[in-house]
């Protein structure tokens, strides 16, 4: 199974802060990478998908870049309603898997 | 408006059996593959099974392998779990999420349902 290893688990950061997590695999997944927001409570939610690609209807404060094996998922302003656990996942091979998720909490 | 909503959890003794329910509304279910993904109390997320548009293709976690089916009505808009054998180690929520292919082996799970809450516990 392809592991998917988050960095940090978690982080506090300022409204406003430029914020950036990381992902990793443990073996090349070209660009077959998702990430996605759950609030708390709340299903998870689609931001970016094949590690570049900003869903429809998402900020576009969100973004994603990166591809083989290193990923990084970046909010260029934090806003409070960002506050959130945030998931990297893969699709190049079954089982699908997810990263263990970066908290995010505001400052 | 595009929905998924799950139903069948409840509280159930280790050994014994649960059928959780998901129904479709607001897009071409049959266009597309599904998927059962869960989350441990606390816990992050983990993809339980998936299926493709016309049932052809599945797949499951080695967790839930032998124990769990997936199956689909595309005439009813609906996705089953059939879940026997049931351990406390699968007390989780429950997502019903929609991929964006008929292939469940590719994409996002760009739909998601609201959950449903399975507790195994004697």
């Amino acid at each position: 199974d392809i592991q998917m290893t988050q960095s940090p688990s978690s982080l506090s950061a300022s409204v406003g802060d430029r914020v950036t997590l990381t992902c990793q695999a443990s073996q090349d997944i070209r660009n077959y990478l998702n990430w996605y927001q759950q609030k708390p409570g709340k299903a998870p939610k689609v931001l970016i998908y094949d590690a570049s690609n900003l869903e429809t209807g998402v900020p576009s404060r969100f973004s994603g870049s990166g591809s083989g094996t290193d990923f990084t998922f970046t909010i260029s302003s934090l806003q409070p309603e960002d506050i959130a656990t945030y998931y990297c996942q893969q699709y190049d091979n079954l089982p699908l898997t997810f990263g263990g998720g970066t908290k995010v909490e505001i400052k | 408006e595009v929905q998924l909503v799950e139903s069948g959890g409840g509280l159930v003794q280790p050994g014994r059996s649960l059928r959780l329910s998901c129904a479709a509304s607001g897009f071409t279910f049959d266009d597309y593959a599904m998927h059962w993904v869960r989350q441990a109390p606390g816990k992050g997320l983990e993809w339980v099974s998936g299926i493709s548009w016309n049932s052809g293709n599945i797949g499951y976690a080695d967790s839930v392998k032998g124990r769990f089916t997936i199956s689909r009505d595309n005439a009813k808009n609906s996705l089953y779990l059939q879940m026997n054998s049931l351990r406390a180690e699968d007390t989780a929520f429950y997502y019903c999420a929609k991929g964006p292919y008929g292939d469940y082996s590719r994409g996002a799970f760009d739909i998601w349902g609201q959950g449903t809450m399975v507790t195994v516990s004697s």
